[in-house]
């Protein structure tokens, strides 16, 4: 079965604390995995998509990375303003596969 | 700029009380898809159109409809909305093949009093 899992749920950072997040997936002929950030009420905003094992994105103080297994966001020197929810999603059999998201909180 | 809308940002509903919601795009993409995402839940895909095909999900209720009468706009239609569909329903569209990335409008919160 297509899965997607995501950690930690919920991560807390001081304004400069460096750090990464997880997304582990299975699934049967990936064709692309996609990263989205989500503010409290309203829609996903596109990040990055991924399509091969070791390839790497970058944007302002995010960088995602992927292997065969899994993909990580690193943030890096991270601000207030980048505090929302992160998701991560597959692209597999014709869909997105989401996971649950990790809730990022950066205090200044 | 180039976009996906919903109309309305916000929408309160009766139980019981059909409701439409409406999606528009500007960005001349073929697929439109319908998710329902409730609070701390990843969205859930309800149904998708590939130009005027549409692709129903298997677990959608027969509550769920939708309809798209051109490239840029397409409905949700809920014909009686229960306390368990209150959620957040999102627009999203991708170009013409299935891996390319899907772009999210702001979505609808629909609230069933």
């Amino acid at each position: 079965e297509d899965q997607v899992t995501q950690s930690p749920e919920a991560l807390r950072l001081q304004e400069g604390e460096s750090s990464s997040l997880n997304c582990s997936y299975t699934v049967s002929g990936l064709r692309g995995l996609f990263w989205y950030r989500q503010d409290p009420g309203k829609g996903p905003e596109f990040l990055f998509t991924l399509y091969s094992a070791g390839e790497e994105k970058e944007k302002e103080r995010l960088k995602a990375t992927l292997t065969k297994k899994e993909s990580f966001l690193h943030i890096t020197a991270p601000k207030p303003e980048d505090s929302a929810t992160y998701l991560c999603a597959v692209q597999a059999g014709g869909k997105l596969i989401f996971g649950q998201g990790t809730e990022l909180s950066v205090k200044p | 700029d180039a976009m996906v809308i919903q109309n309305p940002r916000y929408q309160v509903t009766q139980f019981g009380k059909p409701v439409t919601l409406s999606c528009s795009q500007t960005l001349n993409h073929n697929v439109m898809y319908w998710y329902q995402q409730k609070s701390s839940q990843a969205p859930k895909l309800l149904f998708h159109y590939y130009d005027k095909d549409f692709n129903n999900e298997a677990d959608t209720p027969d509550n769920f409809q939708s309809r798209r009468p051109n490239t840029s706009f397409c409905f949700l239609d809920i014909r009686s909305p229960g306390l368990g569909d209150a959620a957040m329903y999102l627009c999203a569209t991708s170009g013409g093949t299935y891996t390319d990335t899907q772009y999210f409008g702001p979505g609808t919160r629909l609230t069933v009093l």
